[in-house]
Order: C-alpha cells, then structure tokens, then sequence
C-alpha cells in the first residue's frame, strides 16, 4: 500500500522559513497537494500540483516535488501559520484509485 | 462564493445507518467532482470516497468499502454518503469536498459529525 509520510512536529521562530516533508519513493513521479487545517476550522487547499497556489494564499507558501521527497516551504513564517499540514496523492492500480493523506505536521511557530 | 453545506449527522448504535447530505452552491456542481473526506477526533483527514461529475467513476476507501455508497443529484447540487453498517472507528467529523477526479481538494465544507456509540 501507498503510505505518505511527514514528520509529526515542525518548530520555526517567526520570520524564519519552515519546510515540511511529504515522503514516499517516487513520490516525484505523482502530483502532490497540501493542506492547512487550523484547529476547528475545515481544512484549506494552500498548493497544488506541487507547486501551485490557489487564488488568496499567500506567495509566502510554495511547493516542490523530487525523487521520494515532495516539500512544502513556508517563508517569513508568521504566528497565524501555526497549523496542522496535510500532503495528498491519488494513486492507482488498475482501474482502481485511491486517495492518500500522509499523517500531518503539525506547525508550531516559537 | 464556493459553499458546501453537510447534514445529518448524529448519533447511532453500531451496526446502524446515516445517510449524509452535501448541498452545494456558487458554482456548477454538475461540473465537478466530488468526494467525502474524514477525520476522526484528534486524528488526520483519512479519504473516505469520490464521485466524478457525471457519476461514471465510484472510488472507495478500503475501510468502508461494501458499507458506503456515494451518489450525487446533479439537479438538486447534492451529493449524499448512505453510511451502513457503522462501527465505532466509523466516528469522525464527515467533509464534503470539491475537486478533480485525480486532483486536489480545493473547496470544503465544515463538516457534519457522526458519533457510533452504544
């Protein structure tokens, strides 16, 4: 089966640049989606396709995707970027498809 | 404006059924799919199943497969999860969300809770 992983916990001081790894061998081969979820609130698509962001999010969060790894990197982090992140994949099997959320990260900003 | 609004959820007895309600506004639902995602409390999202616009395409998780069904009436901007045989991992915040079959999820409602408990 298909198991995406990032780290639990990520710790950055504000203003400083935070990155979230998403990793699963050959993970570079397949589109990858990242979400914000903010305690008690809906989650919030933030990049998609690896490196795309929807309308109204911020420059400040851009995406990469390469080999096993894909990252999600947040620049000039702020206190209201304090959040749980989730990275997504479809994955297929025949004429099966599945979708895949890694565990999530949780953001904390010092 | 993108809404989703979720409905039905509630309590039930283990082995009991919900049905859960989606209905959708601001944009041509018939034009997207559409897929149920959840989140078990204090736990991460966990895709539940998706339906493309046209109802072609039916993908289930493996944990709910044989128990849920989604369908979606296009003329009415719903989509609906008839949820049978629930058990107690069945518990969780249930969101509707918008997107591309194979794509991301760009749009969520803020969910509908269904609690499986004796």
């Amino acid at each position: 089966s298909y198991v995406l992983t990032q780290p639990p916990s990520v710790s950055v001081a504000p203003g400083q640049t935070a990155r979230i790894a998403c990793e699963e061998t050959n993970i570079g081969n397949k589109p990858v989606h990242w979400y914000q979820q903010k305690p008690g609130q809906a989650p919030v698509l933030v990049v998609f396709d690896d490196t795309d962001r929807p309308s109204g999010i911020p420059e400040r969060f851009s995406g990469s995707n390469s080999g096993n790894t894909a990252t999600l990197t947040i620049s000039r982090v702020e206190a209201g970027d304090e959040a749980d992140y989730y990275c997504q994949v479809w994955v297929s099997a025949g004429s099966d498809h599945q979708v895949v959320f890694a565990g999530g990260t949780k953001l904390t900003v010092l | 404006e993108v809404q989703l609004l979720e409905s039905g959820g509630g309590s039930v007895q283990p082995g009991g059924s919900l049905r859960l309600s989606c209905t959708a506004s601001g944009f041509t639902f018939s034009s997207y799919a559409m897929s149920w995602v959840r989140q078990a409390p204090g736990k991460g999202l966990e895709w539940v199943s998706s339906i493309s616009s046209s109802s072609t395409y039916i993908y289930y998780a493996d944990s709910v497969k044989g128990r849920f069904s989604i369908s979606r009436d296009n003329a009415k901007n719903s989509l609906y999860l008839q949820m049978n045989s629930l058990r107690a991992e069945d518990t969780a915040m249930y969101y509707c969300a918008r997107g591309l079959m194979a794509g991301s999820f760009a749009s969520w409602g803020q969910g509908t809770l269904v609690t499986v408990s004796s």
